[in-house]
């Protein structure tokens, strides 16, 4: 199956500062490539994703990134609030879902 | 916005008792899944279900676990017999189709004792 690994585990930036979370995956076969957000107690969330198809993928502070090449991609926070603050997963889809191990990011007011 | 349930929210068990865990995907939704979350950890691949059958299943997925789709509506996991490592958060997730958004359950926390 796939493989999906995310970094750092753990990131914590001043509030107004860009915040950068990456993933590798393995399988060349994988071709949509979500990112959740999951706030405490709470259920992942859909924030955005990108197909293999894209290289960009922007939505207000968010973005992503896909270089289908070096099998990786990552999201892009900028002007961080504290609202961002949760756990974020990537996951790379063919079949099934294989999700990364989760960044915690806390931004600090 | 239709939205997958799960119930019960928390589920107590004696360790080696059996237990359903019940989903309610998205109606239209046709790739039904079940993630695991040990507290603090990632979210972990179970099982995904197409078609009334199974399409993959993870190394955890072994003969303690079922999962079954009795009507049109319902989705349910079992775990016969278990133990004290099953004690986790356990999400449903439901998809209109491959490379489409998964859409999550609020997650039945299992804690077995």
């Amino acid at each position: 199956g796939e493989n999906v690994e995310q970094h750092p585990s753990t990131l914590s930036v001043q509030e107004g500062d860009s915040a950068v979370i990456k993933c590798t995956y393995s399988d060349s076969a994988s071709n949509y490539f979500p990112w959740y957000k999951q706030e405490l107690g709470k259920r992942p969330q859909l924030i955005i994703d990108i197909r293999s198809n894209v290289g960009e993928k922007k939505d207000q502070r968010i973005a992503v990134t896909l270089n289908k090449t070096a099998k990786h991609f990552s999201l892009h926070i900028t002007e961080t609030q504290p609202e961002d603050s949760a756990v974020y997963f990537c996951a790379a889809t063919g079949n099934q879902f294989y999700f990364g191990t989760g960044t915690s990011l806390t931004v600090i007011p | 916005e239709p939205e997958v349930t799960q119930t019960p929210s928390h589920q107590v068990t004696q360790m080696g008792q059996e237990v359903i865990l019940r989903c309610v995907p998205i109606s239209n939704h046709l790739y039904f899944y079940w993630y695991r979350q040990i507290l603090g950890q990632k979210v972990e691949f179970l099982v995904s279900f197409y078609n009334n059958e199974i399409s993959e299943k993870s190394e955890i997925f072994d003969d303690q676990f079922s999962v079954e789709r009795p009507d049109g509506s319902n989705f349910t996991l079992k775990i016969r017999s278990t133990k004290l490592e099953d004690s986790a958060m356990y999400f449903c997730a439901s998809t209109a189709g491959m490379g489409t958004e998964a859409f999550f359950g609020q997650g039945t926390r299992l804690t077995v004792v």
